[in-house]
């Protein structure tokens, strides 16, 4: 059974450009979540996606912005990059189930994306 | 509103001494807390997690945390460090409901000394 997988795994872009992030989800699983991780810092929430739709969201500026697929497989799309976009991009599945379950999340390796 | 607070940021210990990571956290209401390590360049490993069940939860490579209410900690313990053990540990608090908030500890760097 795969679990989360991300690619690429590592990125290299210029302040200014776009880029996309992938994510396919642990089998199973329906709800995708994004999240930042700066050098020597914990995550950062981005966005939660569930059936196809953005459902809650961190603190972070429009140019972040996501999809998720039918097939639950999700995209972090960040515009006008700057440098301080640096960091480890973590995607992380989950099922939906039902809050008395509470199930965890299970995280992919990251995208070590770099801002030059 | 929820929040998280790993009170170190480093911890240094002996191989076969204990370790003790400390977390607190603040939650409006019952939430679920996990403790995640990474290893150098690797995602996040989920160690144990709690959620409303038995207090004391007991992780894989032997990790446990209490769960403790009238503290609002949750601190992560093992008897005996091993040198695989050196990595970033986070403490995570979930507020479940119709969407789950996560929010993350800044993480504990533990060393391992042989």
């Amino acid at each position: 059974d795969a679990g989360v997988t991300q690619s690429p795994t590592h990125l290299i872009k210029t302040r200014g450009q776009q880029v996309t992030l992938r994510c396919s989800p642990k089998s199973g699983h329906d709800t995708v979540s994004w999240y930042q991780q700066a050098l020597g810092q914990g995550p950062q929430f981005i966005f939660q996606y569930y059936e196809e739709e953005e459902r809650q969201r961190g603190n972070f500026p429009d140019r972040f912005s996501g999809h998720q697929f039918p097939n639950y497989s999700s995209e972090l799309n960040v515009n006008a990059l700057l440098l301080g976009d640096s960091a480890l991009y973590l995607c992380a599945s989950s099922p939906r189930g039902r809050a008395v379950y509470r199930p965890e999340q299970y995280f992919g390796p990251g995208t070590r994306l770099t801002v030059t | 509103a929820q929040s998280v607070t790993q009170l170190d940021s480093h911890v240094s210990v002996s191989e076969g001494t204990p370790v003790l990571l400390r977390c607190n956290y603040s939650s409006s209401y019952s939430p679920s807390l996990f403790w995640y390590v990474q290893h150098p360049n690797k995602g996040l490993q989920l160690l144990l997690k709690y959620t409303s069940a038995a207090t004391l939860v007991k992780g894989i490579n032997g990790f446990e945390a209490e769960f403790k209410k009238s503290e609002t900690s949750f601190h992560l313990t093992k008897p005996s460090a091993h040198m695989s053990d050196a990595a970033e540990y986070f403490c995570v608090v979930r507020l479940d409901g119709g969407y789950q908030k996560v929010t993350f500890g800044t993480g504990t760097k533990l060393q391992v000394i042989p």
